[in-house]
């Protein structure tokens, strides 16, 4: 069990559903984070949030849409994802996304399949 | 050149022995070294971190930097079957948005009974 809880832990969708992955810690972190992991593959960064307001997007396609309503609270709305999307989603957080040297906690992941 | 270069083994070492874990970084830049264990379909796990050239230890982990040498490592003393993941590298980095964090391959260890 992590501090950060992601849900759902597994999700199918068609390339034409919208659904939306959920990720919430309670440690007071103020830097969180998305990353995509695929099979056999380090994780690779998508997006950081640092006192709720988006600081980095790695060029992610916008049928990826990420939300950050407070700072225990972090989303990741999809639309229209292709096969290729099909991955294990991981949500991490930091003490302080400036701070030097903060170790990232992962959550458990979310293991989404597009049909 | 990968920011993050490590073995993808496997490496294979008995109970009771040493694992050694290597990894370089082409950033002179970098600025926190991380190693996350992985188990198969799980999320990395923080395992060491470190910061300054030396070693630092944890238990049966230990964790060397060399930034001149642009190398990390780490050690497992008395290695365990429950040892067997893969081991991530990652290193951090400041970047005009914030702090950003690149994770090797991964080397994937067996401890063999």
């Amino acid at each position: 069990d992590t501090e950060v809880t992601q849900t759902p832990k597994h999700l199918v969708m068609g390339m034409t559903n919208k659904k939306s992955l959920k990720c919430e810690q309670h440690m007071g972190h103020r830097a969180m984070y998305w990353y995509k992991q695929k099979a056999k593959k380090p994780p690779e960064l998508m997006f950081v949030y640092s006192y709720e307001k988006l600081s980095i997007n790695e060029s992610v396609p916008s049928r990826f849409s990420p939300e950050c309503p407070n700072s225990s609270l972090l989303n990741l709305h999809l639309h229209a994802l292709q096969p290729e999307d099909s991955a294990l989603y991981l949500c991490a957080s930091s003490k302080d996304e400036q701070g030097l040297g903060q170790p990232q906690h992962f959550g458990d992941g979310t293991r989404l399949s597009i049909l | 050149q990968k920011e993050v270069e490590q073995n993808s083994g496997p490496l294979s070492v008995p109970e009771g022995a040493i694992a050694s874990l290597n990894c370089t970084y082409s950033d002179r830049g970098s600025q926190s070294f991380f190693w996350y264990r992985q188990y198969s379909g799980k999320s990395p796990e923080l395992i060491m971190s470190i910061y300054s050239n030396g070693d630092k230890e944890d238990g049966r982990f230990t964790a060397q930097l060399n930034k001149a040498s642009q190398y990390v490592s780490l050690l497992i003393r008395d290695s365990q079957p429950s040892d067997s993941a893969t081991y991530l590298c990652a290193v951090m980095k400041l970047t005009g948005g914030g702090n950003k964090l690149t994770f090797g391959t991964g080397t994937q260890l067996k401890v063999e009974l």
